[in-house]
Formats: structure tokens, sequence, C-alpha cells
């Protein structure tokens, strides 16, 4: 069973501070991550996706892969208040599916 | 506007009853996707389909059932077989490109009176 691991928090940070988000996969043949931000109610809605060792960077956004350690993080800088969610780590499977992390639940306390 | 819709945004089904739920999508997209979400916890695939006229089940079918007549819709049936339907269902829709990204509908909620 190919699994994907997060901190369920909840991560509390202060306003302007940078959030650190972080995800491990078990499957070593992944070849596409992804996060997204999901509010309480709502669908989940994209923020990056990332498939090369190293950093991307997308506005406030970083994404990180490390492929042999099999982990991928989502940094953001500047925290606002508006950025409390929860953030869903995906990793692709074979076939195009998607197998999905149980979330991490961002405060951003101002 | 491209996106994804579903309806309805709230459904109430008495135990016993089959109800669908409805997905429709205007990006061109060939794959779909239902997937299921329950509180504090991820997504589980419960059916997808990569082109017309074919789909597969995912790690949760039992219980629900799918058509993929057309390209633009998804429809999901879940069924008096699911024992515990209660959730928030979520349809998605994937761009075919390198990383094939997948992208959600609005969600419907559905709790069992």
């Amino acid at each position: 069973q190919k699994e994907v691991e997060q901190n369920s928090g909840p991560l509390s940070v202060p306003e302007g501070a940078i959030a650190s988000l972080n995800c491990t996969y078990s499957d070593r043949g992944s070849q596409s991550f992804f996060w997204y931000r999901q509010y309480s109610g709502k669908s989940p809605e994209l923020i990056m996706f990332i498939y090369s060792n190293g950093d991307k960077e997308d506005g406030r956004f970083t994404a990180q892969l490390n492929k042999a350690s099999q982990y991928v993080s989502l940094l953001i800088r500047d925290s606002q208040p508006s950025d409390s969610a929860t953030y869903l780590c995906a990793v692709n499977e074979y076939g195009n599916k998607l197998v999905f992390g149980a979330g991490t639940i961002l405060r951003v306390k101002s | 506007d491209g996106g994804i819709t579903q309806s309805p945004k709230y459904l109430f089904r008495k135990e016993g009853q089959n109800v669908t739920l409805s997905c429709e999508q205007n990006l061109n997209h060939d794959a779909m996707y239902w997937y299921r979400q329950d509180p504090g916890q991820g997504l589980r695939l419960i059916y997808y389909s990569q082109i017309v006229n074919d789909f597969q089940k995912g790690d949760i079918a039992e219980g629900y059932s799918v058509s993929r007549e057309k390209k633009e819709s998804f429809p999901l049936t879940v069924t008096s077989a699911q024992k515990n339907p209660t959730a928030f269902y979520l349809c998605a829709s994937s761009d075919g490109g390198p990383t094939d990204t997948q992208y959600f509908g609005p969600g419907t909620r559905l709790t069992v009176l």
C-alpha cells in the first residue's frame, strides 16, 4: 500500500513568519508531487507541483523535493492569516492516480 | 468560464435509497475522478475514468457505481450497499500534461438521515 504521510498539526505560526510543511512518501517510483490548499468546507485548490529534485518557487510559496530521502516540503514565506487552511500533499501513482496525505492544518496568528 | 461543476451542493439521503451525484467539466479533459473525504482524513479514490466509455475502480469502489457516456460528464451513484455514505464527495479532472495535474470541483456533501 503506497503511503503519503503528513503531520496533522495544527502548525501555528505568527503572521509574517515562514511556515514549513512536510510530507514523506513510500513509493520510490513516484514522479510528480502536488500541494493543494483546502479551506474548511471547500474543495482543494492547487498551489503548485514539482517533479525535479531541488526547489521550485512561485510567489510566496516554495516547494522542495528530495527523491533520495523521499520527502517533499512546502515553504510559505510572509505567512498571512488568509493562509490558514489544511494543506494536502499528493503523490502520483502509476496510471495517473494520486495518493493523498491526510493534510496538515496551518494556523497563522495575527 | 472553464471549470468543473458538481450538483447538488448538499444532499440528504434516507437509508436504503440510491442517489446520483453530478459532475460536469468543460475543460476538455479526458480523465475524471471521484474522491471521498471524511473529516480529518485525506482524499480516497472511488472511481476514475481516463476515456469515454471506460472506467476503473479506485481504492474504495464498493457500494458505488459510475458511468462515462460523455467526455464532459462523470456521474457517481451512491447505492444502498454503501454502509457509511455520509461524506464530502469531490470530482476532479486532469489535463493530461506532463504532470497530469488534477483540478477539483466544489464538492457535494452527502448526509444520510
